[in-house]
């Protein structure tokens, strides 16, 4: 019973498409959100989200979106998918900003 | 910029005996921090967190420090067990909707 689910866990793709990775949390949070961990393990907030506002860390290209179609909801869709996009994604949940819990991760990796 | 410090990648205790992660962090308006435990594969763990108005936390082995005017967190494991090796990232948040500040990890070994 995943409290935060994502999917798909591994993602290959080529370089130029557009792909999406969705991810749901069951525990009634407020506020979802996606990081992004790079080569060097170093994990980066991307998006947060809830009801009322986005906030989006401003060194994100605008190729990567977030979609939240309810309060449950967070996909990340990304355009134009580039070499330097292989990373793993994580998506993360938290009740006004408590009880942070995090998804297992989807590795992309663009060819 | 980095807000959130770990100066050390790897540490590496024995079996049974006390391991201590540390972290530093530069923003003043931090008032909430958190420690994850991250296995290879597996999305990041809670562990324990601490608010700024407290100076410890403690649950069971784990038991976490913080050091306001230092700007300064620890996170104490005793005794430390095989499992608990692992990936450590400390974490802070400003209260504010804007998720998590991680610090760079630190690989802790536990060596039987």
């Amino acid at each position: 019973d995943t409290a935060v689910s994502q999917t798909p866990k591994y993602l290959v793709t080529q370089m130029g498409n557009d792909k999406s990775i969705k991810c749901e949390q069951n525990l009634g949070h407020d506020t979802m959100y996606w990081y992004k961990q790079d080569s060097k393990k170093f994990l980066k907030i991307m998006f947060s989200y809830n009801n009322k506002e986005l906030i989006i860390n401003e060194t994100v290209p605008n190729r990567f979106s977030p979609k939240s179609p309810d309060k449950a909801h967070l996909n990340l869709h990304i355009n134009s998918l580039e070499l330097g996009d292989s990373a793993v994604y994580f998506c993360a949940s938290s009740l006004r900003q408590a009880g942070y819990t995090f998804g297992s991760g989807t590795r992309l990796t663009v060819v | 910029d980095q807000q959130v410090k770990q100066n050390s990648p790897s540490l590496s205790v024995q079996e049974g005996r006390i391991s201590i992660l540390n972290c530093d962090y530069t923003n003043s308006m931090f008032d909430y921090f958190l420690w994850y435990k991250k296995y290879p594969a597996e999305g990041p763990t809670f562990l324990i967190s601490i608010s700024s108005i407290k100076d410890k936390n403690e649950d069971g082995r784990f038991t976490v420090f913080l050091n306001k005017s230092a700007k300064h967190l620890s996170l104490h494991i005793v005794p430390s067990q095989p499992g608990d090796s692992a990936v450590y990232f400390c974490a802070a948040s400003g209260g504010g909707a804007d998720g998590l500040t991680f610090g760079k990890g630190t690989h802790l070994i536990i060596q039987p």
